[in-house]
């Protein structure tokens, strides 16, 4: 079974440009959450989605974050007009339909490099 | 301010030696999780514990759930230099709602064996 892929690995951006995050969750996961987690810092949630909808975005940016889950495809976390502050590495988890929520798993992450 | 406290933040020790990981918070926890991360790498669970004073064991690893479920430990017996990583552990503060999911992590300790 794969786990959860997230691409690309690695995204360089320049300053005002736009990133774009991809996250496909395990086989049979319907639940997606991201985290960020920063140089020197531990990991923080970010957003929780299920198929086309968003439950809980508490620790979302207000501005220039966005992310989505559609029927078909995969996850996507958009930054618009990147900063430098937006450097970190972003991760994305799954877990099933049924059972606890908490029992996330992990993909290896997008290292956002803004120059 | 950090929910979950976790202790040694580094850890440096020889082949063969004992060591004990502590989490700690003033908050009751739901469940909590322990991961494994490497460098590069997105966090591997480890393991879920769910009641409190709850013990787990995975191989040399032996996991604790505190009575009042504030607290956790991840005890490793005869460290191996392979056991080197990352160790995070995470919590779920409210079991209901819309924050089903939302992970909150500790900062992490880095556990260093030397062969």
């Amino acid at each position: 079974n794969a786990g959860v892929m997230q691409n690309p690995r690695h995204l360089v951006r320049r300053r005002g440009q736009e990133a774009r995050l991809r996250c496909s969750p395990m086989k049979g996961h319907s639940h997606v959450y991201w985290y960020r987690q920063l140089p020197e810092e531990g990991l923080k949630f970010m957003v929780y989605l299920q198929k086309e909808n968003i439950i809980d975005e508490s620790g979302m940016p207000k501005e220039r974050f966005s992310a989505e889950f559609p029927k078909e495809g995969p996850s996507i976390l958009r930054i618009q007009q990147v900063v430098r502050g937006d450097s970190a590495a972003y991760f994305c988890a799954s877990s099933p339909p049924s059972g606890r929520r908490e029992t996330q798993y992990f993909g290896p992450g997008t290292r956002l490099l803004v120059l | 301010t950090q929910l979950l406290e976790q202790s040694p933040q580094f850890l440096s020790i020889q082949e063969g030696e004992n060591l004990t990981v502590y989490c700690n918070s003033s908050s009751v926890f739901s469940s909590l999780q322990w991961y494994r991360q490497e460098p590069g790498e997105g966090p591997v669970l480890l393991v879920t514990v769910v009641t409190g004073g709850e013990v787990k064991k995975l191989k040399r690893l032996t996991f604790q759930f505190g009575d009042a479920r504030k607290d956790s430990s991840l005890h490793i017996t005869a460290a191996q230099p392979g056991d080197t990583g990352l160790y995070l552990c995470a919590g779920l503060i409210n079991a209901g709602g819309t924050s089903y999911g939302k992970l909150t992590f500790g900062q992490g300790t880095i556990l260093t064996v030397h062969p």
